[in-house]
């Protein structure tokens, strides 16, 4: 498996602080993706970068924020937590037209 | 607005069943579908990717088919095992770059 690792794996944090979730791969891959997964509604895409500084919307992307400064990290932040960002995180990587692979997911409680 | 659609969500059969899972699509517009494994707590793992010239692709026991012209794919599990328990997820890259999940099939093989 490609190596991809999220940091922290769990974290609680208090409604409306600012919460950053890491993304780190050692695949050089060009794509990487940030998604949230709740019960119900599947995988949700929240943000993709297809390059350095190259980042685009996906499906949920209010309230999150996204920074790609080296090809290895990909950046997630909640401006300012809410309960309804309770979730799992999960960040994926690619390189052109192959496979997508994931990290194991960052489960965060917003209380 | 691409949208993936697994029928069943949940599905038990009995071991040595050879089995079959559902995927389609609303675009058929589509780069590559990939088949994902997911067990409880766990990130995704990649069981096998198509792309959109193919139609079929095997690893050991499972083979995934694609018509892109119908939207479907499905997903053949010959001969289940109990170990073969899991949450299984389909996703779609388009001609952009997002991949495009499918909510899942939960597979229960009873032993």
């Amino acid at each position: 498996d490609a190596g991809i690792t999220q940091s922290p794996r769990h974290k609680v944090t208090e409604t409306g602080t600012p919460v950053t979730l890491r993304c780190h791969q050692t695949e050089n891959h060009r794509y990487m993706y940030w998604y949230r997964q709740d019960p119900g509604h599947g995988l949700r895409l929240i943000h993709y970068s297809y390059g350095v500084k190259d980042t685009d919307k996906g499906e949920v992307s209010d309230g999150y924020s996204v920074s790609r400064s080296k090809t290895e990290d990909f950046l997630l932040t909640l401006e300012s937590a809410t309960s309804s960002q309770t979730s799992v995180y999960f960040c994926a990587s690619r390189t052109e037209n192959t496979e997508a692979f994931f990290g194991q997911g960052t489960r965060l409680t917003v209380v | 607005k691409q949208e993936v659609t697994q029928i069943p969500a949940a599905l038990s059969v009995p071991e040595g069943e050879n089995l079959v899972l559902n995927c389609s699509f609303t675009d058929s517009a589509i780069y590559n579908l990939q088949w994902f494994r997911q067990d409880p707590g766990k990130g995704l793992t990649s069981l096998l990717l198509i792309q959109s010239s193919q139609r079929e692709q095997t690893s050991g026991r499972l083979n995934a088919s694609l018509d892109k012209s119908s939207g479907r794919s499905t997903l053949y599990i010959a001969a289940s095992q109990p170990g073969d328990s899991a949450t299984y997820l389909c996703a779609v890259k388009g001609p952009g770059d997002k991949i495009i999940f499918g909510k899942g099939t939960r597979l229960h093989i009873l032993p």
